[in-house]
């Protein structure tokens, strides 16, 4: 299978515990990104790397979120002393954009991370 | 904060039928995006249309956009069980097109 995967699929963790999830993108794509799902909601962005540079994060990536692409491949999200409140669907989706390319991005998802905080 | 909103928020219908889901947003954007998800499975992108398109196929798929309305529709003919999903609009920040803003959805149930 050559889209995008994520592991773990569940983490179940308690209140203040740190949790690492980790993101494999397509292979040849070069733009990577975090959202997270609540139920009953759409997605909503966190952060999106280019290669191995983070490009834009979002005001709901607080500083008990860090999120790294270290070779420009795989992605890691950690959260530290998590809370209650971080339970949710967490996704990463992958695209291609080409210098000089078409400007549209269709972002390909992977299955998700639940967490689920006690 | 979101920026499109899915019209209706659930649908039922049965086999056969054709389902239609709208999509407002807010700001102008370079493209428009629908994408499914099923229970236990991650998001599927269905249909990309541009802004300087206003109508667009794809199987039993068709997508509208009306940019002066700032709005799209989906249209799903001859429904199958195997819709039944959340299907979610999405849209770029023309200045940004990195994120993608989905809306709440819309949750589609066809009934066999």
């Amino acid at each position: 299978d050559t889209g995008v995967s994520q592991n773990p699929r569940h983490k179940i963790t308690k209140r203040g515990q740190n949790v690492t999830f980790r993101c494999d993108p397509i292979s040849e794509h070069n733009r990577l990104y975090w959202y997270r799902q609540t139920l009953g909601q759409g997605p909503e962005f966190l952060t999106y790397f280019q290669n191995e540079a983070q490009l834009e994060k979002s005001r709901l990536l607080s500083d008990r979120f860090s999120a790294e692409r270290p070779k420009g491949s795989f992605s890691t999200l950690e959260i530290q002393r998590t809370e209650q409140g971080d339970s949710a669907m967490y996704l990463c989706a992958s695209s291609l954009t080409v210098a000089g390319g078409p400007s549209y991005n269709e972002q390909f998802f992977g299955p998700g991370t639940r967490l689920t905080v006690l | 904060s979101q920026q499109g909103e899915e019209d209706p928020q659930a649908l039922s219908i049965q086999e056969g039928e054709n389902a239609t889901m709208n999509c407002s947003y807010k700001t102008s954007i370079n493209n428009l995006q629908w994408y499914r998800q099923n229970s236990g499975r991650g998001l599927v992108h269905l249909i990309l249309i541009r802004s300087n398109e206003r109508e667009k196929h794809s199987g039993r798929l068709r997508v509208t956009l009306d940019t002066s309305k700032k709005s799209s529709s989906l249209l799903i003919t001859a429904s199958r069980a195997a819709d039944t999903a959340s299907y979610f609009c999405a849209t770029p920040r023309s200045s940004t097109l990195g994120r993608l803003y989905f809306g709440r959805g819309t949750q589609l149930t066809v009934w066999p």
